[in-house]
């Protein structure tokens, strides 16, 4: 079954690491995107992909990074340099970045700080 | 500027019966998509239905329908004989120009 998925389903991070969440799909779809959750504010967009080795930045980029190596997978690293990354984070895909059509989502990883 | 307001945060039905989601939306493009996911406790974000802005009837998709009222920017979602695996977090969201937009998502609890 074609679908999205993200690794590893938990994640615990120590102040001042790297860690990097993993997002695989095998839809075919062009279009990839990170978002993050919080309670009560809905999905907020980090970064976007609309074709291989190709990204732009959301509306809360900072403190995160990219990349679009291959079409299936679009990792995400949240970096020392973001202050509060405890969250949920989605990955979705959409066949084009023009799709009317919705987002496939994987089931999310949930980032902690400990 | 907000472009979709979901202004229930949480909401109850008695299960068997009817629930009406609330989602209004804002946007110039006369082209636009409107959708409605579930999140269930388990995370996953899934695709209930969608709404196209030039679409002339309502969208449903079984138990669930989209009653849509473009003059005044609304999309809610009815959900029929509500079941009790239909507590969920509800998100609306919306397609304009080159940009997805959520709202901050209603949570759904039915009682039995």
């Amino acid at each position: 079954d074609g679908g999205i998925t993200q690794s590893p389903k938990y994640l615990f991070r120590k102040e001042g690491q790297n860690v990097t969440l993993s997002c695989e799909q095998n839809l075919n779809h062009d279009a990839m995107y990170w978002y993050r959750q919080d309670p009560g504010q809905g999905l907020r967009l980090i970064y976007y992909s609309q074709i291989v080795n190709d990204f732009q930045k959301g509306d809360i980029a900072e403190g995160y990074s990219v990349s679009r190596e291959k079409k299936e997978s679009f990792p995400l690293t949240v970096t020392s340099a973001q202050k509060n990354p405890t969250a949920f984070y989605l990955c979705a895909s959409a066949e084009g970045w023009d799709s009317f059509y919705g987002y496939t989502f994987g089931s999310g990883t949930r980032l902690t700080v400990v | 500027a907000q472009k979709i307001t979901q202004t229930q945060p949480g909401m109850f039905v008695q299960e068997k019966e009817a629930v009406t989601l609330d989602c209004t939306y804002d946007t110039s493009d006369p082209s636009y998509g409107l959708f409605w996911y579930k999140q269930p406790s388990s995370g996953e974000m899934i695709f209930l239905i969608y709404q196209g802005s030039y679409d002339q009837q309502n969208a449903t998709e079984g138990r669930y329908s989209l009653n849509f009222q473009k003059a005044r920017k609304s999309a809610n979602l009815v959900i029929s004989a509500s079941q009790l695996g239909d507590s969920a977090m509800y998100f609306c969201a919306m397609k304009s120009g080159n940009q997805f937009y959520f709202g901050t998502g209603t949570s759904l609890t039915v009682i039995p």
